[in-house]
């Protein structure tokens, strides 16, 4: 299995406009995280499905944020339109669930700058 | 609400000395902890995980963790360190609603 894929792994863009971020999870997870990583915050969970199913979204900063799976291995963080302060590196994770412990697998990352 | 408090954002050793990260949890139930690292430019590495089956724990890379209950700690360990150590390191709690809460993490410098 290739892994969580995500792209791009770098985008800058000017403040406005609308960022998509992708993400495949690995095949047969049923679980899938987006997470924000920042210097100052540290890493933030904003989202996380279960079976596309959106479970917790407590963590989406503002109505600015939104996240689709619309199936098993595709999911998007969608920011619009965005802002400096969603500069950041945003990590999409997956995992199975196993009685004991899930175990997360993230991906490389995308690496945001808004201007 | 579980959570993990890591101590110590940045820790330096010398190549060869001891490492040791501190991580310590809050939680009501007996938690499931993990230890990831992460290496520049790069996503989260599992190191390894605690499920209440044994309180000292062995991961990749020669890393090891011990569940004490009664200090409520995890502490992650290495007794020589290396070069290639050099990285992030991050305590982790799974919730009783499955997702993951990461401490801030631990920066690891390893001296020449």
């Amino acid at each position: 299995d290739a892994g969580v894929i995500q792209s791009p792994r770098h985008e800058v863009t000017e403040m406005g406009q609308e960022v998509t971020l992708r993400c495949k999870p690995i095949s047969g997870h049923d679980y899938l995280f987006w997470y924000r990583q920042t210097m100052m915050r540290g890493l933030e969970l904003l989202i996380y499905f279960n079976n596309n199913v959106p479970i917790d979204d407590s963590g989406m900063p503002e109505d600015r944020f939104s996240a689709k799976m619309p199936n098993a291995s595709f999911s998007t963080l969608k920011i619009q339109p965005s802002e400096p302060r969603d500069s950041a590196v945003y990590f999409c994770a997956s995992s199975l669930f196993v009685p004991g412990a899930n175990v997360l697998t993230f991906g490389a990352g995308s690496r945001l700058t808004v201007l | 609400a579980q959570s993990v408090t890591q101590l110590g954002s940045h820790v330096s050793v010398s190549e060869g000395a001891l490492v040791l990260l501190r991580c310590n949890y809050s939680s009501s139930v007996p938690p499931y902890l993990f230890w990831y690292v992460q290496y520049p430019n790069q996503g989260l590495q599992l190191l390894l995980k605690y499920t209440s089956a044994a309180t000292l724990v062995k991961g990749i890379n020669g890393f090891e963790a011990e569940f004490k209950k009664s200090e409520t700690s995890f502490h992650l360990t290495k007794p020589s360190a290396h070069m290639s150590d050099a990285a992030e390191y991050f305590c982790a709690v799974r919730l009783n609603n499955n997702d993951m809460r990461f401490g801030a993490g631990t920066r690891l410098t390893v001296k020449p």
